[in-house]
């Protein structure tokens, strides 16, 4: 089956250490996205990717690092800048040209310091 | 800048009733719109989307919206709640065409009696 694979579903951080969060997907896409989920606050994007070896900031990436060396992988790294990285992190992709394109979602991973 | 405001953060309503949820948008372009919905400790999965084909979308599980340009509204409904229908729903405007980031609304939390 195609889709988007996150891992863990849960991870706990401590204070101060560098977490990595995993997203692949086996959908060819070239777009990947990475958006943090608060109660309350709807999803908000962190960094976005439309090719291999590229990425853009998104509205709060301050904290969080990204890359994109391989197209069906765009891991996340939650760095010790980030003062309050407890949230719900959702991965996805989308295709890309000259239609509309709706993103695909990943099952998440749910971030917590301890 | 585009911006997405759902208006009530929970909405209840009783099995068999109408369920309207509601999405208003401002975009500085023709709109690319999309609902999507939530389980608890889920990833996000796509009901309908607006690609200015028709204004009456329809999409999975007996939801449909329509978008009214003079309103700038693109509000959900379905005419029959179901208890499966509980969850969270989220509306979303793209910024274009191609690979698309979104901008989320903070969300609707559907509650269902019996």
């Amino acid at each position: 089956d195609g889709g988007i694979t996150q891992s863990p579903k849960y991870l706990f951080r401590k204070e101060g250490q560098n977490v990595t969060l995993s997203c692949e997907q086996n959908l060819n896409h070239d777009a990947m996205y990475w958006y943090r989920q608060d109660p309350g606050q709807g999803l908000r994007l962190i960094y976005y990717s439309q090719i291999v070896n590229d990425f853009q900031k998104g509205d709060i990436a301050e904290g969080y690092s990204v890359s994109r060396e391989k197209k069906e992988s765009f891991p996340l790294t939650v760095t010790s800048a980030q003062k309050n990285p407890t949230a719900f992190y959702l991965c996805a992709s989308s295709a890309t040209g000259t239609g509309v394109t709706e993103a695909f979602f990943g099952q998440g991973t749910r971030l917590t310091v301890v | 800048a585009q911006s997405v405001t759902q208006l009530g953060s929970h909405v209840s309503v009783s099995e068999g009733a109408l369920v309207l949820l509601r999405c208003n948008y401002s975009s500085s372009v023709p709109p690319y719109l999309f609902w999507y919905v939530q389980y608890p400790n889920q990833g996000l999965q796509l009901l309908l989307k607006y690609t200015s084909a028709a204004t009456l979308v329809k999409g999975i599980n007996g939801f449909e919206a329509e978008f009214k340009k003079s309103e700038t509204s693109f509000h959900l409904t379905k005419p029959s709640a179901h208890m499966s229908d509980a969850a969270e729903y989220f509306c979303a405007v793209s910024d274009g065409a191609g690979y698309s980031t979104l901008t989320f609304g903070k969300g609707t939390m559907l509650l269902v009696s019996p």
